[in-house]
């Protein structure tokens, strides 16, 4: 069965680190995102991306990146882990912009 | 920025009652989907009602869509333990200018069925 896997699961680190969080999909969909959720905030659209070598901005984006370079992958890096991006984090793919979206079982980060 | 949000925040209701949760957006919408989210567990896609629907069914779920009022309701008939989740609403919206939609997410109604 096709499915979206994210990796790690939960991840620890300190301020200032690089950390990037995987996101694999073979579900063949062109539209991959990814999200953050914050209790009082539900969730929030970081980057999306509609296919290969293409990226956009979401709404919260600053201090985050995201690269395609195939379609089933879609890492997201914090350049330089802050406290404040401590979240849950859920990457989640579709077939069309506004259509279904398929969700992975997100990763818990903690930046100390 | 968010395009929807849903009423109440949390109920409680016990097994077998039914709960309705209510979602209200501010745009023109072509479609408005509702997602479960168990603790601890990523969304799961429970239903679509386009913009020319006024209902739609799927197994105890009903959703209805009043697009002159922009809201939506979620009714969840006959309930469980296992209803027992965060639900949110989900409608597009253009962060980048006309014809890039993508979904927006309320921050969620959280059901408590108890046994």
């Amino acid at each position: 069965d096709a499915e979206i896997t994210q990796s790690p699961r939960h991840k620890i680190t300190e301020t200032g680190r690089q950390v990037t969080l995987a996101c694999h999909q073979t579900w063949n969909h062109n539209n991959m995102f990814w999200y953050r959720q914050d209790l009082g905030h539900g969730l929030r659209l970081i980057h999306y991306s509609y296919g290969v070598q293409d990226t956009n901005k979401g709404e919260v984006s600053d201090g985050y990146s995201v690269s395609r370079s195939n379609t089933e992958d879609l890492p997201l890096t914090l350049e330089s882990a802050a406290s404040s991006q401590t979240s849950v984090y859920f990457c989640a793919s579709s077939v069309s912009l506004e259509g279904i979206q398929y969700f992975g079982a997100g990763t818990r980060l903690s930046v100390l | 920025s968010q395009q929807g949000e849903e009423d109440p925040q949390a109920l409680s209701i016990q097994e077998g009652e039914n709960a309705t949760m209510n979602c209200s957006y501010k745009t023109s919408i072509n479609n408005l989907q509702w997602y479960r989210q168990n603790s601890g567990r990523g969304l799961v896609h429970l239903i679509l009602i386009r913009s020319n629907e006024r209902e739609k069914h799927s197994g105890r779920l009903r959703v209805t869509l009043d697009t002159s009022k922009k809201s939506s309701s979620l009714l969840i008939t006959a309930s469980r333990a296992a209803d027992t989740a965060s639900y949110f609403c989900a409608t597009p919206y253009a962060y980048s200018g006309a014809g890039s939609y993508q979904l927006t997410f309320g921050k969620g109604t959280k059901l408590s069925v108890i046994p």
